[in-house]
């Protein structure tokens, strides 16, 4: 969706390096989500926002920080990469949480740890 | 831990033929809803049926909801080979803060 966008698509990095995934949204929405994607677990949340500066954790927290000092932006950091978090990242927004309305996903980053 | 679960797993049917995928959830909700994801690409929102609804319809989609089996059909009517995709329902649970808990998925391969 043109109104979400992750960078980088696509990520090799080091065990024990920090690298921090980006997602920015144009629709002014509220809410903000991270989730990872894995076979066999589908989409299990990380961290979501409710609004700028109000983040709070989801179901796999551990590992991953985040910050959101503007709306628009919902950077996800993981502080020393493990290959347990060779994932799929999406970033969501969405105009409410999980109310009336759906959620925007971006393409996705494609992590790997070596 | 998964609030929805997909069934089946996988599903392949030939073009022009229906294809119903079923979701069963744990807790009560207040809304659920399905998304496609098409390979290699994020998901896209499909529909959305609230708690006090039992069926929905959109285009070539038909959503029900049992809300006492704690369990949701999504039906694609006349599948084109454009619909291969996984499918996903996700929940809204009552008390959940605000925000959505994906199932693991059906894959769906519609052949021409």
């Amino acid at each position: 969706d043109a109104g979400i966008t992750q960078s980088p698509r696509y990520k090799i990095t080091e065990t024990g390096r920090q690298v921090t995934l980006m997602c920015h949204q144009t629709w002014s929405h509220s809410y903000m989500f991270w989730y990872r994607q894995d076979l066999g677990h589908g989409l299990r949340l990380i961290y979501y926002s409710a609004a700028a500066d109000i983040t709070d954790k989801g179901e796999v927290p551990d590992g991953y920080v985040v910050s959101r000092s503007k709306t628009e932006n919902f950077p996800l950091t993981l502080e020393s990469a493990t290959r347990s978090q060779t994932s799929v990242y999406f970033c969501a927004s969405s105009l409410q949480g999980g109310g009336d309305y759906g959620y925007t996903f971006g393409s996705g980053t494609r992590l790997t740890v070596v | 831990s998964q609030q929805g679960e997909e069934d089946p797993q996988a599903l392949s049917i030939q073009e022009g033929e229906n294809a119903t995928m079923n979701c069963s959830y744990k807790t009560s909700i207040n809304n659920l809803q399905w998304y496609r994801q098409n390979s290699g690409r994020g998901l896209v929102h499909l529909i959305l049926i609230r708690s006090n609804e039992r069926e929905k319809h959109s285009g070539r989609l038909r959503v029900t909801l049992d809300t006492s089996k704690k369990s949701s059909s999504l039906l694609i009517t006349a599948s084109r080979a454009a619909d291969t995709a996984s499918y996903f329902c996700a929940t809204d649970p009552t008390g959940g803060g605000n925000k959505l808990t994906f199932g693991t998925g059906t894959q769906l391969k519609v052949e021409l």
